[in-house]
């Protein structure tokens, strides 16, 4: 069954340092991979998306994910944190159901800055 | 543009009442969803509509949940009667159809007494 899987439930990292948030999933083919972030009080926004071609992708914000098959991750990452960032961030993968949009969410990481 | 608009964004109800919640989805875009989030439980799919047509409702909970799609620009989720237990935040999603991504409204807490 397809599943995906967010390891960190919640990660605190300091203003401009370094960010990788985790995600693996379980598919049966290659899958389409999504990152959002869900600021408090918010819908999710869509961060970036893999579907096919170069492994690693380049979304908004200065986030990149980078899909790898071998290890049936897309972990999501970004050089230099801003406190802006802290909000709560959920992989997804798809499609399932017969349906290219249904997605699958992972129970998401809650990122925390720290001046 | 304007973005998916859910309704009311806040609503507080006892146990037993009747609640609708409502959405208006993004011009063009032919599938719309019902997202339910918990603390518990995370992001949860409860139903998804194509061209007005719910094709997979497997999501939703139980009898006391129904969604409708009249037409392609407005949709209702409504619990009756509600439970404390359906107390949790309702997204509305709408995406323009083949691969798309998912367009979230703000969302709909609902609270229930």
């Amino acid at each position: 069954a397809q599943s995906v899987t967010q390891p960190d439930i919640h990660i605190t990292v300091s203003e401009g340092a370094s960010l990788e948030l985790r995600c693996n999933y379980s598919y049966g083919a290659t899958p389409y991979l999504f990152w959002y972030v869900q600021s408090p009080g918010q819908g999710l926004q869509l961060l970036l998306k893999y579907f096919s071609g170069d492994t690693l992708v380049q979304g908004i914000k200065g986030f990149e994910a980078e899909f790898k098959r071998s290890q049936s991750s897309f972990n999501l990452r970004k050089p230099s944190v801003h406190w802006s960032d802290a909000a709560e961030y959920f992989c997804a993968v798809g499609p399932y159901g017969g349906a290219t949009n249904k997605l699958i969410f992972g129970t998401g990481t809650l990122l925390a800055v720290q001046p | 543009d304007a973005g998916v608009i859910q309704s009311p964004r806040h609503e507080v109800t006892e146990m037993g009442q009747e609640v609708t919640l409502r959405c208006k989805p993004i011009s063009g875009h032919n599938s719309l969803f019902w997202y339910r989030q918990t603390m518990m439980r995370g992001l949860e799919l409860l139903i998804y509509f194509n061209n007005n047509v719910p094709i997979d409702d497997s999501g939703m909970p139980e009898d006391r949940f129904s969604a409708k799609m009249p037409n392609a620009s407005f949709s209702t989720l409504k619990i009756q009667p509600s439970e404390p237990r359906d107390s949790a935040v309702y997204f509305c999603a709408s995406s323009p159809g083949a691969a798309g991504e998912l367009f979230f409204g703000e969302g709909s807490r609902l609270t229930v007494l």
